[in-house]
């Protein structure tokens, strides 16, 4: 059975830096063909895909959040991991992070229930 | 980026009727690389359909979906309570991947 968990602080602050942690079971990040992508959604907004890593370690960024993003894997952790450096208030969102099992076709065939991140002093 | 645009914004239909959801695309994309999800709240979004009109397994076949170069096209054939939710249109076919913003179909 396929799961994956988001986890993270509910609350950070302007400026500061968000840290994610999207802990899956049921599959491997070493299986070819296999990708964790993060996906979050803002009040009233449409989806918008953030970041994927692949497993062979490909990683794949939103052009408008390059710069702040970061992502990595620890496959013996089954994890893996968000950063979004200088937070702000319209980053306020809900983070899914949700998988990938193709080599040419990038839909998300597992999500997690996401969660809920608000950026506020 | 691909933008996908959907409509209706919310559709109201009670249990039984038939619910069409449209994805409109503003440039055409590889026709096959589209998904459809459904999403209920507090729950992990649901893949119902990729490669456009292929069912994902254990999806029930009152789910359909058609559709080509810049038009997609989601139809329940008759809504069940379990149906009632926001359905979301997905491109893969350029990247970045991109959705739409949703069509939440809800009980008359």
């Amino acid at each position: 059975q396929v799961t994956l968990k988001e986890s993270g602080p509910a609350l950070v602050k302007p400026t500061q830096t968000l840290t994610l942690t999207c802990t899956f079971s049921g599959f491997s990040l070493r299986t070819v063909g296999m990708r964790v992508s993060w996906i979050r959604q803002s009040p009233g907004k449409a989806l918008e895909w953030l970041a994927r890593i692949d497993w062979d370690d490909d990683k794949f960024y939103s052009t408008s959040l390059k710069t702040r993003l970061t992502i990595s894997k620890d496959t013996s952790k089954n994890q893996v991991v968000l950063t979004m450096t200088n937070m702000a208030p319209v980053d306020t969102a809900t983070y899914y992070c949700a998988r990938t099992y193709d080599y040419n076709d990038f839909y998300f065939d597992f999500w997690g229930q996401g969660t809920l991140v608000t950026v506020s002093s | 980026e691909i933008v996908l645009t959907q409509s209706p914004g919310t559709l109201s239909l009670s249990p039984g009727e038939r619910a069409t959801l449209s994805c409109r695309a503003s440039q055409s994309f590889s026709s096959i690389s589209l998904a459809w999800y459904q999403h209920k709240p507090g729950q992990a979004p649901r893949l119902l359909i990729f490669g456009a009109s292929s069912r994902t397994t254990g999806v029930p076949d009152r789910f359909s979906a058609s559709g080509s170069g810049t038009d997609f096209t989601l139809t329940i054939s008759r809504l069940e309570p379990d149906d009632f939710a926001v359905y979301y249109c997905q491109q893969y076919g350029s990247s970045p991947p991109t959705f739409g913003g949703g069509t939440k179909v809800d009980i008359k």
